[in-house]
């Protein structure tokens, strides 16, 4: 089973509301990761988690903030976005954190992605 | 910056016939993973298959093969026996520079919609 989910599927939000985003795999997976994506362009990087705890942050504003509670759920927490916000969020999980060497356990699970509209 | 090269924006197949589609990427890394995903319209990024760089033969999952040329960091995907289902956008993902070891992250390609023709 290599199923990871996401929800909402969409979620519709003003400039001055908090709204999160939820991840979840139940793989053993250890590194867990935020990317967006916006219309007709490939996944860009947002945060890696590995062993639940933050280890990249590809310089994303503030009003985006990631939680990883469990080693089994990702979180990404947002707050006053701006329209430019909108895009799709996708998760991603793999079984290898990062550390040790390369290997198939480098292999990418995504979400379903929950699609953000900010008004 | 690093750069991940789709040539083709676009490409388009008859059902039942071949394609190809090309990349190219850079990399300092020796040993390392490549994988081409297929995004269709319903969003959700699926692996095709993956390739290990430090095999010498080129990875196949069924009807999807890969012609990997390492020396020359070129990574096509073929597709063969084309489906009306294989209509997506395909990514090609090498792995992400990374500073102070690697890490197996990925960076993706610009991507190259596919289509099929009935």
């Amino acid at each position: 089973d290599t199923e990871v989910t996401q929800t909402p599927k969409h979620l519709v939000m003003g400039m001055t509301n908090k709204k999160s985003l939820k991840c979840e795999q139940h793989m053993g997976h250890r590194a867990m990761y935020w990317y967006k994506q916006k219309a007709k362009k490939p996944p860009e990087l947002m945060f890696v988690y590995s062993y639940e705890k933050l280890s990249i942050n590809e310089s994303v504003p503030s009003r985006f903030s990631p939680e990883c509670p469990n080693s089994s759920l990702l979180n990404l927490h947002l707050h006053a976005l701006q329209p430019e916000d909108s895009a799709l969020y996708l998760c991603a999980s793999r079984p290898r954190g990062l550390a040790g060497l390369t290997s198939s356990t480098d292999t990418q699970y995504f979400g379903p992605g929950t699609r953000l509209t900010v008004l | 910056a690093q750069t991940v090269t789709q040539s083709q924006p676009e490409m388009s197949v008859q059902e039942a016939e071949t394609v190809t589609l090309s990349c190219t990427y850079d990399t300092s890394e020796s040993d390392y993973y490549l994988f081409w995903y297929k995004q269709p319209p319903s969003r959700q990024m699926i692996l095709v298959i993956r390739q290990e760089a430090y095999k010498q033969q080129n990875a196949t999952e069924n009807r999807f093969s890969v012609n990997f040329q390492k020396a020359a960091k070129s990574f096509s995907l073929k597709i063969s026996d084309s489906q009306l289902g294989d209509a997506a956008m395909y990514f090609c993902a090498p792995p992400r520079r990374n500073y102070g070891g690697s890490q197996g992250n990925l960076i993706f390609g610009k991507g190259t919609k596919l289509s099929v023709k009935p």
